[in-house]
């Protein structure tokens, strides 16, 4: 099946840091997204990124769509404590015509100190 | 807002039980899926319901079944519990149409001594 590479697998940063993580895959991707899972609790959507190119903001998040499609970034400037927890990466599986069916990627753990 | 409640958050059982994991939505979603979270692998896709009575398999199926008799409702069976499915299981839900987002429940933590 479908597979998504993230890198890095953990971050250690300093509060007021920027964060950049992303994804790759072996396989062209018509829809990116990106999940935040807080500490003992299910991920949810940050962002989602539709076409080719695309960059996306939310807060002090922003999310790009790979120019190849086959990959992803999500940047976090100035972080603060509140940032931590799990980002996912995530695309719909092959074939899929809703978000339903998605691969994600490893995760990446993100701590911030203060 | 969508609320997806899985009934446990932790379980503990033993090898060779039998055992549901339970997990209602709010929002009359006609999707929903069982994922299995492992440190290092992400989110995998066990299996998958589009509507009442309809289920189809994810990427890692095997040793799981699961049932969903009513709309807001998907259940996942353990016919019979083995270490290697102790793990954080995650229920989600969304509409069936393209730009649909899923929506998470807060997990159940399954250990099997």
């Amino acid at each position: 099946g479908q597979q998504l590479n993230q890198s890095p697998q953990s971050m250690f940063i300093q509060e007021g840091e920027d964060v950049s993580m992303n994804c790759t895959s072996s396989s062209i991707f018509n829809t990116w997204l990106w999940y935040k899972q807080d500490p003992g609790e299910g991920p949810v959507l940050l962002i989602a990124l539709y076409k080719a190119g695309e960059l996306t903001s939310n807060g002090r998040l922003t999310a790009q769509f790979g120019i190849t499609r086959k990959d992803s970034f999500l940047n976090i400037s100035a972080s603060i404590p509140s940032d931590v927890g799990i980002y996912f990466c995530a695309g719909p599986n092959a074939g899929g015509t809703s978000y339903g069916k998605l691969t994600f990627g490893q995760g990446t753990i993100l701590t911030v100190h203060p | 807002d969508v609320k997806v409640t899985q009934s446990s958050r932790y379980l503990v059982k033993r090898t060779g039980e039998k055992v549901f994991l339970e997990c209602v939505q709010d929002m009359d979603h006609e999707n929903m899926f069982w994922y299995r979270q492992d440190p290092g692998l992400g989110l995998r896709l066990i299996y998958f319901s589009y509507d009442v009575k309809m289920k189809e398999k994810g990427d890692i199926p095997e040793g799981y079944s699961v049932s969903r008799e009513k709309k807001e409702r998907f259940s996942l069976i353990l016919e019979s519990a083995s270490t290697n499915q102790t793990s954080m299981y995650l229920c989600a839900s969304n509409r069936g149409s393209y730009n649909s987002p899923l929506h998470f429940g807060n997990g159940t933590r399954l250990t099997v001594t």
